[in-house]
């Protein structure tokens, strides 16, 4: 069965930095790509990063670029995201998903991050 | 960055009835379009990927058609574990994007 995990969130404060996790298992890892989706309180979701199966090809939204690194390690089945210089709107559910043509699925269950002082 | 324009925001609707929501994209998109089902307080689930092919395990009630830059999401008979919030998402090129979201409520 394909499962992500996710884990890593937590209470920062503004300015702050913290490191999502996300453990794969059921599939071989290194043949997908992998993305980070997050849906702020209450409102809908946002596509934050995807990052191709070797790891060489990476892509950001806007509003994170600069700020938040997308990796993973396929020796460990695992996909980061390391998030910095954190603001209150990055406060979000981050969900991970596997790629295939695009298309997301499955999804993890979702950590959520919250940056408040 | 392609926007999504997805309507209509909500809807109520009772078991039985036919639904359907609407994409338009901005500029042309190929086929590049998902639709994501999600219910509260759980991850998305994708329903339709590429326009128009089901996802493996999806109930066949669920369709997507495209014309041009409108993209289609139906379902055919409303069942009572389809009300929720049905987005779709732009994997033609990055920025990805999602629609604003549709909530399917009960009548």
């Amino acid at each position: 069965e394909v499962q992500l995990l996710e884990s890593g969130g937590g209470l920062v404060q503004p300015g702050g930095s913290l490191r999502l996790s996300c453990a794969a298992s059921g599939f071989t890892f290194s043949s997908y790509a992998m993305s980070w989706v997050r849906q702020a309180p209450g409102k809908g979701l946002e596509w934050v990063s995807t990052i191709s199966g070797s790891g060489v090809d990476t892509y950001y939204a806007d509003s994170v670029k600069g700020r938040f690194t997308i990796s993973r390690d396929n020796s460990k089945n695992t996909l980061y995201l390391q998030m910095n210089s954190l603001r209150a709107e990055d406060t979000a559910v981050y969900f991970c998903a596997r790629e295939r043509y695009g298309a997301k699925s499955p999804w993890g269950q979702g950590t959520l991050v919250t940056v408040s002082s | 960055a392609i926007q999504m324009t997805q309507s209509p925001s909500s809807l109520s609707a009772s078991v039985g009835d036919r639904v359907t929501i609407t994409c338009r994209a901005s500029q042309g998109i190929r086929n590049d379009l998902g639709w994501y089902q999600q219910k509260p307080g759980k991850a998305p689930k994708l329903l339709i990927y590429a326009a128009y092919n089901l996802q493996s395990g999806v109930p066949s009630r669920f369709s997507g058609s495209a014309s041009g830059t409108d993209f289609t999401l139906t379902i055919s008979s409303l069942q009572p574990e389809d009300f929720a919030t049905y987005y779709c998402l732009q994997d033609y090129n990055y920025p990805q994007t999602f629609g604003q979201g549709t909530k399917v409520e009960i009548k």
